[in-house]
């Protein structure tokens, strides 16, 4: 089955730009969705169909998608982005959803 | 805002069924799919399976034909039932609204409820 590669780690100073990778065979003729999750909640979406964001979140979050790698960017990091971050894709051939493992984002 | 709750036991003996409603506050309950997704502790996001209104399911392989979805258009409800749990099956259950058919995505979430599998 189609398998999704995330770095289990990014740290960042507040300020700076985080870039979180999601690696995958040809991921670039999929579609990919990012969500957030903080400690005891449920995840949020922050990025829907590569580069979108829905409403209510913040500009700050951007989406890319090409070739072998998506990338879900993070802009003037705050604090309070500090949380794990999934990708996740629809495998059209094994009609299921998969996730990437997550990565943990570190605010220093 | 679309709500999502989850409801059922949160402890199940190993071998048995495990069971889990969604109730769901959404007008437009039957025109979307409705998923369930779990989360071991410490461990990333699994998904287990959707159903359409219609009753239309897609589940994921891996869990080798011990899930069934039903849902309940009249009361705006979608069921799990997972057989032959084990240990491995302990886990945060969501169930979520995936906010498009073709190409699926989570807009919407429960709060997740824990289900321990243990004698």
């Amino acid at each position: 089955s189609y398998v999704l590669t995330q770095p289990p780690s990014v740290s960042v100073a507040p300020g700076k730009t985080a870039r979180i990778s999601c690696g995958g065979d040809k991921i670039g003729s999929k579609t990919v969705h990012w969500y957030q999750q903080k400690p005891g909640l449920a995840p949020v979406l922050v990025i829907h169909y590569d580069t979108d964001r829905p409403s209510g979140i913040p500009e700050r979050f951007s989406g890319a998608n090409s070739g072998n790698t998506a990338t879900l960017t993070i802009s003037r990091v705050e604090a309070g982005d500090e949380a794990d971050y999934y990708c996740q894709v629809w495998d059209g051939s094994g009609l299921l959803v998969v996730f990437g493992g997550g990565t943990k984002l570190t605010v220093l | 805002q679309v709500q999502l709750q989850e409801s059922g036991p949160g402890l199940v003996k190993p071998s048995e069924t495990l069971s889990l409603i969604c109730t769901v506050s959404d007008d437009s309950f039957s025109s979307f799919y409705w998923t369930w997704i779990r989360q071991s502790a410490g461990k990333g996001l699994e998904w287990i399976g959707r159903i359409y209104s219609t009753g239309n399911t897609n589940y994921n392989p891996s869990l080798k034909g011990r899930v069934t979805m039903s849902v309940d258009t009249s009361k705006n409800q979608f069921s799990l039932r997972l057989s032959s749990v084990t240990a491995a099956d302990t886990a945060v259950y969501y169930c979520a609204r995936d906010n498009s058919g073709t190409v699926p995505h989570f807009d919407n979430w429960g709060q997740g409820t824990l289900v321990t599998v243990a004698s």
